[in-house]
């Protein structure tokens, strides 16, 4: 069964570092995992993508363990205007058909 | 360069009926997918489009279905609308099908009565 588990919520304080881990097993294993962030009223924009072990742009790090059953979205010294919901994004498939599938959300606050 | 637009930005439509909603992708993007997201919820992945063929589809019944343009534009239709399909309707382009860096629209609300 295709699945996505993140933890609902977290409370941060400005400065810290803030990770957010996504579950995901048995996705397909050519496809990149990919994390979103959401402000409301918006659409979800694009943070970071990897493959395998780690990558890092100017605005977060990404972890990937061997096995690709989880990944870990890091955001070094969060500030007020983080707070919003985040995302992973991984690809399930069967056969030819694939299924885009976003997990369930992690709502991020980020407190003064 | 003009980012991915949506039209409308939103609509009320009455159960059993028909409609029809575009996205312009950003330039150079030949890929577009489209999700629902429902209130609260995380966006669901209902299709994806790449050089005017489907290219992947998410757990929704056929009278959801899609076009993609040679411009790489695309259109959303949804036959014999339901109660549960009022949401947030984004299209997302991206410039390589292996890629998953989408840039989304900014959504149109559907309120179905």
């Amino acid at each position: 069964l295709a699945k996505t588990t993140q933890p609902i919520s977290m409370d941060s304080y400005e400065g810290q570092e803030v990770n957010i881990t996504c579950s995901h097993n048995n996705i397909a294993t050519n496809d990149y995992i990919t994390w979103y962030q959401q402000f409301p009223s918006q659409g979800p924009r694009f943070i970071i993508q990897g493959y395998k072990t780690k990558v890092t742009n100017e605005v977060a790090s990404l972890f990937i363990p061997a096995d690709r059953k989880s990944s870990t979205l890091s955001l070094p010294r969060v500030s007020l205007s983080d707070t919003a919901v985040y995302y992973c994004l991984v690809v399930f498939s069967s056969g030819s058909a694939r299924q885009l599938t976003f997990g369930s959300g992690t709502q991020l606050t980020v407190l003064p | 360069e003009t980012g991915v637009t949506q039209s409308p930005t939103h609509l009320i439509k009455t159960r059993g009926q028909q409609v029809t909603l575009r996205c312009s992708s950003q330039s150079g993007h030949n890929t577009v997918s489209w999700y629902q997201q429902a209130l609260g919820q995380g966006p669901q992945f209902i299709f994806q489009y790449y050089r005017e063929e489907e290219n992947g589809r998410g757990n929704f019944p056929p009278r959801f279905s899609g076009l993609q343009f040679p411009n790489y534009s695309s259109e959303l239709n949804v036959n014999a609308l339901e109660l549960d399909d009022s949401a947030l309707y984004l299209c997302a382009s991206s410039p390589a099908v292996s890629s998953y860096e989408q840039y989304f629209g900014p959504g149109t609300r559907l309120t179905v009565t």
